[in-house]
């Protein structure tokens, strides 16, 4: 089946750095992956569609030049998350298209956990 | 606003109970309603249901959509210790592109 990898699975990092996190569709293309965002106990919340060879969409309250995507290649979509402060701790997800219609098709990574201390 | 609210937020149950979920949702261009199971990482994909009235299963698990009152509910029968988890509900709109928005969920915990 449709696999997304995610990497780094943990990062932690000091206030005011940068970090970027990778998301790969390994055995299919995807135009199209999501970003999201899961604080502990609560849901995911989309943060930005990303658009291979566009700019991404972001969701309203979402800084676009906070959390920078880039999306290069139809296997792969970055997130970084640039001058990150603790509240920027968080667990973050992305989900990818394998094709086909409805939203069953989406496939999710593993998450990245990222603590900013 | 679009809305997506499930209950019981939590729930504890024994081994071999029969559980209900719920989940509304107030949307525009509803498209798909659909059920995830996540443990501690990525969300497993379960159901979707875009018909109102047809029950999905597999194994000890069911879903339902009711389109006119805007909910579903998942039921899982003869729970297990393994069906512990964070149970999420996500409706994907006709305009977003698969992008889903989704419940708060319901944590399960099945004990021995």
């Amino acid at each position: 089946g449709a696999v997304v990898s995610q990497h780094p699975s943990r990062v932690i990092c000091k206030s005011g750095t940068s970090v970027k996190i990778e998301c790969r569709s390994l055995d299919f293309q995807a135009t199209t992956m999501f970003w999201y965002r899961q604080f502990p106990k609560q849901s995911l919340m989309l943060m930005a569609t990303s658009n291979e060879g566009s700019k991404a969409t972001y969701e309203q309250g979402v800084e676009k030049d906070k959390f920078l995507i880039n999306h290069a290649s139809l296997t792969l979509s970055t997130l970084t998350v640039t001058s990150a402060h603790p509240e920027d701790s968080s667990f973050y997800i992305c989900s990818a298209s394998s094709g086909g219609s409805g939203a069953n098709v989406l496939t999710f990574g593993a998450g990245s956990r990222l603590t900013v201390l | 606003e679009d809305k997506v609210v499930q209950s019981p937020l939590s729930l504890v149950v024994h081994e071999g109970d029969t559980v209900t979920l719920n989940c509304s949702y107030e949307v525009t261009n509803f498209r798909s309603l659909l059920w995830y199971k996540q443990e501690k990482k990525a969300p497993t994909f379960l159901f979707m249901l875009t018909s109102s009235g047809i029950e999905k299963k597999s194994g000890r698990l069911s879903s339902i959509l009711d389109k006119k009152e805007l909910f579903s509910i998942l039921n899982i029968t003869a729970t297990q210790t393994g069906d512990s988890a964070v149970y999420l509900c996500a409706v994907d709109r006709s305009n977003s592109g698969y992008a889903l928005n989704f419940g708060k969920g319901t944590s399960l915990l099945v004990t021995p």
